[in-house]
């Protein structure tokens, strides 16, 4: 397609339950950003990636939150042992290399994601 | 990066023009000013970016003073299906690190009245 998507759209699951979410980006885009969305509140950063490695992973909220992404195309955030706080929209988004300027990022229309 | 500041919520009526300021006292030199859009279920979309005085495009104009200690998004004509979410950003035009993570705050709610 032409845009960012992710699956699922929703997800509920229950406490302490792993999830993964899906992350597929526009094609060509070799930067991804996952963020995280709480009711009511702005965006939350969580890991960025150039290609398949991950300089920054400074947004990760706890080692329970990993993220990989391989082929340098889709990205896969992975939740552990999942707690009713991590409940919230989470978004992904892409954009042309990160190198010398900022790019536009362009967003996915998120996972929701609801821990009972 | 700067902080910035912007209304919470905005009331229009079909066919006004509406402007949001945002203030951003501590930007730096090489940073940019760019504002998203988000509409319900849905992820952020970009509208418009800019570094100084005007920048215009088909959806909106950004107003950026010389000191660019603020900024002023104008959406023409606003109908009903501009209600949504609008932010303010500020934005490295150039990251060492190669991140470009975005800082969004709480936005500005606008809701266009019939």
């Amino acid at each position: 397609g032409a845009g960012v998507s992710q699956s699922p759209s929703n997800k509920v699951t229950e406490k302490g339950k792993d999830v993964e979410l899906r992350c597929d980006p526009i094609s060509g885009h070799t930067a991804l950003y996952w963020y995280r969305q709480s009711l009511g509140q702005g965006l939350e950063f969580l890991i960025y990636f150039q290609g398949n490695s991950a300089p920054d992973k400074s947004g990760l909220p706890s080692d329970r939150f990993s993220a990989e992404r391989t082929g340098g195309s889709v990205s896969t955030l992975t939740i552990q042992r999942t707690q009713q706080e991590d409940s919230a929209v989470y978004l992904c988004a892409s954009s042309l290399a990160s190198g010398r300027t900022y790019n536009e990022q362009f967003f996915g229309p998120g996972t929701r994601l609801t821990v009972l | 990066l700067a902080k910035t500041t912007q209304p919470i919520s905005m009331d229009s009526y079909e066919g006004q023009e509406v402007n949001i300021t945002c203030s951003h006292n501590n930007i730096a030199t090489n940073d940019y000013i760019t504002w998203y859009q988000q509409f319900p279920s849905q992820g952020p979309r970009f509208i418009i970016q800019g570094y100084k005085t005007k920048v215009t495009n088909e959806v909106a104009s950004l107003f950026i003073p010389a000191d660019r200690k603020s900024s002023t998004l104008s959406l023409p004509r606003v109908s009903l299906s501009d209600t949504a979410v609008y932010y303010c950003l500020v934005v490295l035009a150039y990251s060492g690190a190669g991140s470009y993570q975005l800082t969004f705050g709480k936005g500005t709610k606008l809701s266009v009245i019939p």
